[in-house]
């Protein structure tokens, strides 16, 4: 069964530190999603890509955060610097085409831990 | 501003009972509604879905109702069973943004 991939599992890294994460979404699926969870929270979401291109971004902390897709295929979330308040998790989804958005596959995520 | 509300931060059911999770919505846009199931250490995964034109859904084990007037849905899951056990998200989709607006979730504990 096709499954979306992220890594790594977990990160722990220190504040004001560059942190990247990565995303592999199902085969074929034309967008893609980064969401934050914070604990005891539902996922947020960050960032949509459709194919290569940003199609909303209204939530991503633009000064620090950073996304790209740019075969529109697999993607890549990035935070410089790192702050205590990023630790979270960190999901990946994906979904055929935007006209059919209604069931996202998620990955496994990647907790994020700044000390 | 939350515009999908899961009140309850956690829920027990003996085995083999009804599990009933709700879900309040303040957007009266929003015309699509998820459930979303998770394990620890795994992503949410679909669990049953339900249009605004509907009031219900059945899917085996698994029923949402939807109550538009009232802005609230409920997953009903019959009989429960302890791998049901997992914290479950309710979403919502504005069709003209495609977004999801997830709820704070509900963890689900089935005692055996």
């Amino acid at each position: 069964e096709a499954e979306v991939a992220q890594s790594p599992r977990y990160k722990i890294t220190e504040k004001s530190q560059a942190v990247a994460f990565w995303c592999d979404p199902i085969s074929g699926h034309a967008t893609l999603y980064w969401y934050r969870q914070i604990l005891g929270q539902g996922p947020e979401l960050l960032v949509q890509f459709q194919d290569e291109s940003v199609v909303d971004d209204s939530q991503l902390p633009k000064d620090r955060f950073s996304a790209e897709r740019l075969k529109g295929v697999d993607s890549t979330l990035k935070i410089q610097p790192a702050e205590l308040g990023d630790s979270a998790m960190y999901l990946c989804a994906s979904s055929l085409d935007p006209a059919s958005p209604y069931e996202q596959y998620f990955g496994p995520g990647t907790r994020l831990t700044v000390t | 501003d939350q515009q999908v509300k899961q009140n309850s931060p956690s829920l027990s059911v003996q085995e083999g009972r009804i599990s009933i999770l709700n879900c309040d919505y303040t957007n009266s846009m929003f015309d699509y509604f998820l459930w979303y199931k998770k394990y620890p250490a795994e992503g949410p995964t679909f669990l049953i879905s339900i249009s605004s034109i509907k009031d219900k859904n059945e899917d085996g084990r698994f029923t949402v109702f939807l109550n538009k007037s009232a802005k609230h849905l409920s997953l009903h899951i019959v009989p429960s069973q302890p791998g049901d056990s997992a914290v479950y998200f309710c979403a919502a989709i504005h069709s003209g943004t495609y977004k999801y607006i997830f709820g704070t979730g509900t963890r689900l504990k089935v005692l055996a």
